[in-house]
């Protein structure tokens, strides 16, 4: 199995522009977390998803952030416009049973939003 | 919601020393408190859990302890090595109910030569 796979990797992109994380969980999972991660803030939970469905997005900073999972295979997170202050590494997590397995995250993609 | 809270932020410890980390956590329904580790550039990958019907779990050099009165648990680690050095994330959730972990800050983990 190949992972959790995100991409892009990097980005760089300037204020007010749209961005679009990917993520392809690991094949068999059916749950699907985004997490943000910043020095000051840690990892904090964004979103998550039960069998596509969103159950938790309270953790979404504000209107310009969001989360679709229109398969099994495949999740989208989009902040648009963006903010300097949504520079940060984002990264997306897969599990069997939501917290009875452990977490698979992906390697995550740096944002920097000039 | 859940809040959880971690310290130090930074350890520094010799080669060959121990190590540990605490954490609290504030909604007493938690019942799962896993531990990650996250090597400078790379992902978080497990380490190690507990569930709150025990009071302590060891896989060689690790251990984690669990105080469920005081809400409160910790990592151990011994004989620590060079490839200790890393960020570590301590996270509670409440199995069966939201399946949110909730990490808290992390611990910047310097193992000195």
């Amino acid at each position: 199995d190949a992972g959790v796979i995100q991409s892009p990797r990097h980005e760089v992109t300037e204020m007010g522009q749209e961005v679009t994380l990917r993520c392809k969980p690991i094949s068999g999972h059916d749950y699907l977390f985004w997490y943000r991660q910043t020095m000051m803030r840690g990892l904090e939970l964004l979103i998550y998803f039960n069998n596509n469905v969103p159950i938790d997005d309270s953790g979404m900073p504000e209107d310009r952030f969001s989360a679709k999972m229109p398969n099994a295979s495949f999740s989208t997170l989009k902040i648009q416009p963006s903010e300097p202050r949504d520079s940060a590494v984002y990264f997306c997590a897969s599990s069997w049973t939501g917290t009875h397995s452990p977490l698979h995250f992906g390697n995550g993609t740096r944002l920097t939003v000039t | 919601g859940e809040n959880v809270e971690q310290h130090p932020s930074t350890l520094s410890v010799q080669e060959g020393d121990s190590a540990v980390i605490k954490c609290t956590y504030s909604d007493s329904a938690s019942n799962y408190f896993p531990w990650y580790k996250q090597e400078l550039g790379k992902r978080p990958q497990l380490i190690i859990d507990i569930r709150s019907n025990v009071g302590e779990k060891k896989d060689q050099r690790i251990a984690v302890t669990l105080n469920k009165t005081a809400k409160h648990f910790s990592l151990h680690i011994t004989e620590t090595q060079p490839e200790d050095s890393a960020v570590y994330f301590c996270a509670a959730s409440i199995m069966n109910r939201d399946d949110k972990i909730i990490f808290g800050k992390g611990t910047r983990l310097h193992i000195l030569p």
